[in-house]
C-alpha cells in the first residue's frame, strides 16, 4: 500500500500571500489530520477531517482552514501568511478515526515565509 | 487536559548498549500512548502503541515500551542500540474520553555513538 503523500514538499512564499497544501491519505483511510511542526512550538494539532467533515480543531487562527473531498484527499489553506507560519506541515491518515487508530504521517510540506 | 513530558532533550548512548527514552503523561481518562520516530527531512514514522492489555508493547525495529499506570510513564526501550537509531523520538497521547488528535511531547534527540 502506498503511504501518505503530501504535495508540494517545499514552498517559499512571501508575507501576505496565501498557500494551499495537499494530502492524499493511505488508500481506504477516511480520517485526515494536520499538524504544524516548528522548533519553538513543537508538534501542534491543526484540525481533523473525517468523511468530509471537520471533527476537531486545534487552537489556530481562522487564517488556517481545510477541507476534505469525497475521495478522502485533504487540503489545508493558510491565508495572509505571516513569518511565524514558516513550519513543517504534516498530514496524518487514520483508517476509521477511532481513538485506538494509528495515525500514519506523510513526509510533510516545508513552508518558508519570507 | 492532556499533557506529555519528555524530560530529556538529548540522550547519548554507545552502540550496542541498551537505550531508554523517557515519557510521562497526564490525562483525565484512559490513555492511548504512541511512540514515533523522525529522521531528518522526513515525516513521523510509527513505532508502537499502547491501547490496553499487556503493559509491555513490542514495536518496529526492535523497540519496545513499558506502560506503567502508577507512574504514568511509557518509556521507550531497545536492548542494543544501533547507529541508525539516531533520530528524534516523540511520545504522544490520545485521551480516551477526548478528541481524536494526538498530543505530542517535545521530542528527545537520540544519538548513538559508534
Amino acid at each position: 500500500k502506498a503511504g501518505v503523500t503530501q504535495t508540494p514538499r517545499y514552498l517559499i512564499k512571501t508575507r501576505g500571500q496565501q498557500v494551499t497544501l495537499s494530502c492524499s491519505p493511505i488508500s481506504g483511510h477516511r480520517s485526515v489530520s494536520w499538524y504544524q511542526q516548528t522548533p519553538g512550538q513543537g508538534l501542534q494539532f491543526l484540525f481533523e477531517y473525517f468523511s468530509e467533515t471537520q471533527r476537531n480543531k486545534g487552537n489556530f487562527p481562522g487564517r488556517f482552514s481545510g477541507r476534505q473531498f469525497s475521495n478522502s484527499r485533504s487540503e489545508m489553506n493558510v491565508s495572509t501568511l505571516e513569518l511565524g507560519d514558516s513550519a513543517l506541515y504534516l498530514c496524518a491518515s487514520g483508517s476509521a478515526g477511532y481513538m485506538t487508530d494509528t495515525q500514519y504521517f506523510g513526509p510533510g510540506t516545508r513552508l518558508t515565509v519570507l | 487536559a492532556q499533557s506529555v513530558a519528555q524530560p530529556e532533550d538529548q540522550v547519548n548512548v554507545a552502540e550496542g548498549n541498551p537505550l531508554t527514552v523517557k515519557c510521562t503523561y497526564s490525562v483525565s481518562g484512559n490513555p492511548y500512548l504512541f511512540w514515533y520516530v523522525q529522521y531528518p527531512n522526513r515525516g513521523l514514522q510509527f513505532l508502537l502503541k499502547y491501547i490496553t492489555g499487556d503493559n509491555l508493547v513490542k514495536g518496529s525495529y526492535g523497540f519496545e515500551a513499558e506502560f506503567n499506570k502508577s507512574q504514568t510513564s511509557f518509556h521507550l526501550k531497545k536492548p542494543s542500540a544501533l547507529v541508525s537509531d539516531s533520530a528524534l523520538y516523540f511520545c504522544a497521547v490520545r485521551e480516551g474520553t477526548g478528541a481524536n488528535n494526538l498530543f505530542f511531547g517535545t521530542g528527545t534527540r537520540l544519538t548513538v555513538i559508534p
